[in-house]
């Protein structure tokens, strides 16, 4: 089985500050993980990924994430939140060695970036 | 054009009436799905297709049943709908062979479906 935990459903930050967002992830099995946005009325975009190899992955828009097997977590940071950034942010998990979650993404339940100018 | 089509995007429907939400695709994936979204949930799987002679249930299929009409087209149906199927459904395509196995989903739009 595999989850996916995200700490807090809102975080707000300034213009040009730290952009810090929480995942932990559960799975029996090396994971992929992934990060998604949602900008309003949109679907969803993909982030980043991490698959194997590097474990700090960058993806778009200066966004990176980090992860750290020992702690099971894969937090998104960004150094300078611009205001482009407010979305609603989903970490997911997949795994592709098999077992019942094999293939399939299960999402956490989103964080809303607020960023205030 | 959008990779992922939804159709409609927006519907307002009465408790036990059937509704059908469409989903089709350029992007020529296998792989085909279904969620739902809701405010402090996230995404929750319904469906899943492999390809088109494959398909499974995922973690909240009852009430619902799928359709894959070809490789390009997979419809959701709410035989009866209820009103906590209120919901935002987002159609997703993947093809890990292309993406070196990673399995990156690409979205839809959404269909906004309310049930009074």
């Amino acid at each position: 089985a595999q989850s996916v935990t995200q700490l807090g459903s809102h975080v707000s930050v300034s213009e040009g500050a730290l952009v810090l967002l929480r995942c932990n992830y559960s799975s029996s099995v090396p994971p992929y993980l992934f990060w998604y946005v949602q900008y309003p009325n949109q679907g969803l975009q993909l982030l980043l990924k991490y698959t194997t190899g590097a474990t700090l992955v960058k993806g778009i828009n200066g966004f990176e994430a980090e992860f750290k097997k020992s702690e099971t977590s894969f937090h998104l940071t960004k150094p300078s939140a611009h205001m482009s950034d407010a979305a609603e942010y989903f970490c997911a998990v997949t795994n592709l060695a098999g077992g019942t979650s094999y293939g399939k993404l299960t999402f956490g339940q989103g964080t809303i970036l607020t960023v205030h100018p | 054009d959008a990779d992922v089509t939804q159709t409609p995007r927006n519907r307002i429907t009465k408790t036990g009436k059937r509704i059908m939400l469409e989903c089709s695709q350029t992007k020529g994936h296998d792989r085909m799905y279904w969620y739902r979204q809701d405010p402090g949930l996230g995404l929750r799987l319904i469906y899943y297709s492999f390809d088109v002679k494959d398909i499974n249930k995922g973690e909240i299929s009852d009430g619902y049943s799928v359709s894959r009409q070809a490789q390009a087209k997979f419809s959701l149906s709410l035989e009866s709908a209820i009103p906590n199927q209120t919901a935002l459904y987002f159609c997703a395509t993947s093809d890990p062979a292309r993406d070196a196995g990673a399995n990156v989903l690409t979205f839809g739009a959404g269909s906004r479906l309310t049930v009074l």
